[in-house]
């Protein structure tokens, strides 16, 4: 099956600065790759996803890539603010009905 | 916070005790899941359903039972099987049955076991 990991676990940016993380897969078959960003006390909610025919998204501050021939995406967020603190998971989409496949998330702490 | 709601928000139980955490949603949707979140490990699937009257299992479905009676609701039975119940479960439901439809989550319910 899918394998997703996330890097880093932890990420603390000062407001203003870039923040990036990193994930990788196995399955050269996943085709979607989402991120959702969970806030402390609520819901997972989805803030950008990419498809395999795209190799970068872009949605204000926030923006995706994508390498398929090295199965890794990333997540990057631009001017960094203090509620941009939260978990952000990503994902990949495998399988034939195409089941999501979770990182184990990245903490980002930003401090003003 | 309307769309998909579960309950309870908090839920304590004692060990060898079976309980079920609700989930409905008023979207629509057709496809439903169940995830346990736990510290450092992210989201990890235990059973979906595609269709009413169907459903399969994830990755970590054992101790656990479904049921998809209504296309709104699907709760989730945790039973006396399953070894480390302490855990967040969410629910999450999206309009399509593929992988690349958004999912949207309920608030979560956080068990308890002792």
């Amino acid at each position: 099956g899918e394998n997703v990991e996330q890097h880093p676990s932890t990420l603390s940016v000062q407001e203003g600065d870039s923040a990036v993380i990193k994930c990788t897969y196995s399955d050269s078959a996943s085709n979607y790759f989402p991120w959702y960003k969970q806030e402390l006390g609520k819901r997972p909610q989805l803030i950008i996803d990419i498809r395999s025919n795209v190799g970068e998204k872009k949605d204000q501050r926030i923006a995706v890539t994508l390498n398929k021939t090295a199965k890794h995406f990333s997540l990057h967020i631009t001017e960094t603010q203090p509620e941009d603190s939260a978990v952000y998971f990503c994902a990949a989409c495998w399988g034939g009905w195409g089941k999501l496949q979770f990182g184990a998330g990245t903490q980002v702490v930003v401090t003003p | 916070d309307g769309g998909i709601t579960q309950s309870p928000k908090y839920l304590f139980r004692k060990e060898g005790q079976n309980v079920t955490l609700s989930c409905e949603q008023n979207l629509n949707h057709d496809a439903m899941y169940w995830y346990r979140q736990d510290p450092g490990q992210g989201l990890r699937l235990i059973y979906y359903s595609q269709i009413v009257n169907d459903f399969q299992k994830g990755d970590i479905a054992e101790g656990y039972s479904v049921s998809r009676e209504k296309k709104e609701s699907f709760p989730l039975t945790v039973t006396s099987a399953q070894k480390n119940p302490t855990a967040f479960y969410l629910c999450a439901s999206s309009i399509g049955v593929q992988g690349d439809s958004e999912q949207y989550f309920g608030p979560g319910t956080r068990l308890t076991v002792t």
